[in-house]
């Protein structure tokens, strides 16, 4: 019964590939998000869905897709792997409207290893 | 933009000490305010949240007062125990259009027994 599940939990990969992280909610939240965490754990926001319509794109190279199949899926999916990419990606959720008063639930991360 | 800055970490503690995780902030409007922890390995948590000046957050032991004046929203703590260990975030909500939370760089907290 997670509320927010992302998998895989690990990801080491080759430099260039092309890897994929899903992210599913059972709470029936609307809004969704990506936040990558880097070495030096700060967290940066990445993407946002609201019942899958896209609502924050941050400047994020276009190697990095996300996409929201439903309101409890949102997916990202990154091309040509680089280096820099390693990093703990977290997925994120809050009812519609609410984040700004009851803030989010968050999974428990997939940290990614690029080799 | 929006901005949270906390204090330099990483702090180390005896069990039973008092702390404190200072917060300060850089918003237009009338931002919420949170802290988070993250325990080794998991995800982060919703510790306290206050959504107006003056409001006091508080959970598990740890409050922390929304004080507009100094925009600070400092993390306290009585009485910490070894499994307080963990790294706190501050946060504070942005815009209410884009339901963004902004993060501060995180604070590493390690109590010895």
């Amino acid at each position: 019964d997670t509320a927010v599940s992302q998998t895989p939990k690990y990801l080491v990969t080759q430099m260039g590939n092309d890897k994929s992280i899903k992210c599913e909610q059972n709470l029936g939240h609307d809004t969704m998000y990506w936040y990558k965490q880097d070495s030096k754990k700060f967290l940066k926001i990445m993407f946002s869905y609201n019942n899958k319509e896209l609502i924050i794109n941050e400047t994020v190279p276009n190697r990095f897709s996300p996409k929201s199949p439903d309101k409890a899926h949102l997916n990202l999916h990154i091309n040509s792997l680089e280096l820099g990419d390693s990093a703990v990606y977290f997925c994120a959720s809050s009812p519609s409207g609410t984040a700004i008063f009851y803030g989010y639930t968050f999974g428990s991360g997939t940290r990614l290893t690029v080799v | 933009g929006n901005s949270v800055t906390q204090m330099e970490g990483p702090v180390t503690l005896s069990e039973e000490a008092f702390l404190t995780i200072n917060c300060t902030y850089t918003a237009t409007g009338y931002p919420s305010l949170f802290w988070y922890v993250q325990y080794p390995g998991e995800g982060l948590q919703l510790l306290l949240k206050a959504t107006k000046a003056d409001d006091k957050g508080s959970n598990k032991g740890f409050e922390a007062t929304y004080r507009k004046e100094t925009t600070s929203f400092h993390l306290e703590k009585g009485s910490v125990q070894v499994s307080d260990s963990a790294v706190y975030f501050c946060a504070l909500s942005d815009s209410a259009g884009a339901q963004k939370l902004v993060f501060g760089q995180g604070t590493r907290l390690t109590i010895n027994p």
